[in-house]
């Protein structure tokens, strides 16, 4: 049963376009929601989170968007770049639960 | 800079094998994960500990065992290697209370291949 999909595996984006990258998910109980970057042969970090008591948390180039009527979240890039390239993990818990449930990744690649 | 570190970045087995894999972390946090990253699949929990000696199975805990005797060290085990176990093992590590309790830091993985 899978709590948090992300639905397309691999996303490929112009250079200096915006990328972004969906995420779902299906209990109503998670409240906070993170996204993780991952490049090859590394672990994963921690890029950019949101509580589910805002629709919108920006750092940067990033944004992440929540919806939660729609149970749906999102990572917005902009301007994407080159090392922008790297698989995107979306990730959900609910507050002291301590455990974090994650998608399936989507691989996202960026275009000179 | 939080550190996470994992004794071998690549490892080969074979069947019926008992496997070690350790993971240690400089930050003084509570928490400490086993994860395994299979394609398609994403990052799936195996086991994870809040503090020494406690352990709670994860997601898939099926073929493995974990051990925490000391706070920075987190060791995943896998009693009898078999093929359906070959995979990258992601350890992580948090704070179990903060304004970003919640925020993992990963190790650089594990690369098992069993024969």
């Amino acid at each position: 049963d899978q709590q948090v999909k992300q639905n397309s595996p691999s996303l490929s984006v112009q250079e200096g376009r915006i990328s972004i990258l969906n995420c779902d998910y299906t209990n109503s109980m998670f409240d906070y929601f993170l996204w993780y970057k991952k490049y090859p042969a590394e672990g994963p970090t921690f890029l950019i989170s949101i509580s589910s008591i805002k629709d919108k948390n920006e750092d940067g180039r990033f944004t992440v968007f929540l919806n939660k009527s729609a149970k749906h979240l999102s990572l917005h890039i902009v301007p994407s770049q080159p090392g922008d390239s790297a698989v995107y993990f979306c990730a959900a818990l609910i507050q002291g639960a301590q455990k974090l449930v994650f998608g399936q990744g989507t691989r996202l690649t960026i275009n000179p | 800079d939080v550190k996470v570190t994992q004794s071998s970045r690549y490892l080969v087995k074979r069947t019926g094998e008992k496997v070690f894999l350790e993971c240690v972390q400089d930050m003084d946090h509570e928490n400490m994960f086993w994860y395994r990253q299979d394609p398609g699949l994403g990052l799936r929990l195996i086991y994870f500990s809040y503090d020494v000696k406690m352990k709670e199975k994860g997601d898939i805990p099926e073929g493995y065992s974990v051990s925490r005797e000391k706070k920075e060290r987190f060791s995943l085990i896998l009693e009898s290697a078999s093929t359906n176990q070959t995979s990258m093992y992601l350890c992580a590590s948090s704070f179990r209370t903060g304004p970003i309790q919640e925020t993992q830091y990963f190790g650089p993985g594990t690369r098992l291949l069993v024969l």
